[in-house]
């Protein structure tokens, strides 16, 4: 069975300080990894995907890969308010992503 | 352009009855999927089509049947609803079925009296 595991949160961060997120996953073949942010009451949406070992930066975000340890995670600097919500990671293993179960993150002003 | 898009958007139902959910992509993908999100926020697949094709199919009651009429619908019928079955339906659609980031749908919140 494979498996990706995420702490459920809630990660509570202050305004203005980096949010990180992190996922582990079972599966030493995958290779392809996706954050997705969810807000309440709304579908998953898409924020980054990364494929290699290293960092990817986008505006605010990084997600960070080491498929060495099987770790893969997202740094969100300056969090906002705007940014609490859950947060997914999905990683590809035969065909289909397998999801972790979110953490919930809070920014507090 | 809603890139994915499914109606209805809410169902209340009774327990028993039969009820369809729609789902349609334009946005060129060959792959569609439908997800089971329950009250505890975990995403679950339930199928995937690839072209009409159905390339994944989990325990899933079969109560439940998927139908792609073609590559840019994915529809599916729920039999005999059951209080269980209330949780948030999601469609979405990627590129091709390995590798690639998933598209959701806004989801369809379903509840069973």
């Amino acid at each position: 069975q494979k498996e990706v595991e995420q702490n459920s949160g809630p990660l509570s961060v202050p305004e203005g300080a980096i949010a990180s997120l992190n996922c582990t996953y079972s599966d030493r073949g995958s290779q392809s990894f996706f954050w997705y942010r969810q807000y309440s009451g709304k579908s998953p949406e898409l924020i980054m995907s990364i494929y290699s070992n290293g960092d990817k930066e986008d505006g605010r975000f990084t997600a960070q890969l080491n498929k060495a340890s099987q770790y893969v995670s997202l740094l969100i600097r300056d969090s906002q308010p705007s940014d609490s919500a859950t947060y997914l990671c999905a990683v590809n293993s035969n065909y289909q992503l397998i999801w972790g179960a979110g953490t919930k993150l809070i920014i507090k002003p | 352009d809603t890139a994915v898009s499914q109606t209805p958007k809410y169902l209340v139902t009774q327990m028993g009855n039969d009820k369809s959910i729609k789902c349609e992509q334009n946005l060129g993908h060959d792959t569609m999927y439908w997800y089971k999100q329950d009250s505890k926020k975990f995403l679950k697949i339930m199928f995937s089509y690839n072209n009409k094709e159905l390339i994944i199919n989990e325990t899933v009651p079969n109560r439940f049947s998927p139908k792609s009429p073609d590559k840019a619908h994915l529809n599916l019928h729920i039999n005999s609803l059951e209080l269980g079955d209330s949780a948030v339906y999601f469609c979405a659609s990627s590129p091709a079925t390995s590798g690639h980031e998933q598209f959701f749908g806004p989801g369809t919140r379903l509840t069973v009296l």
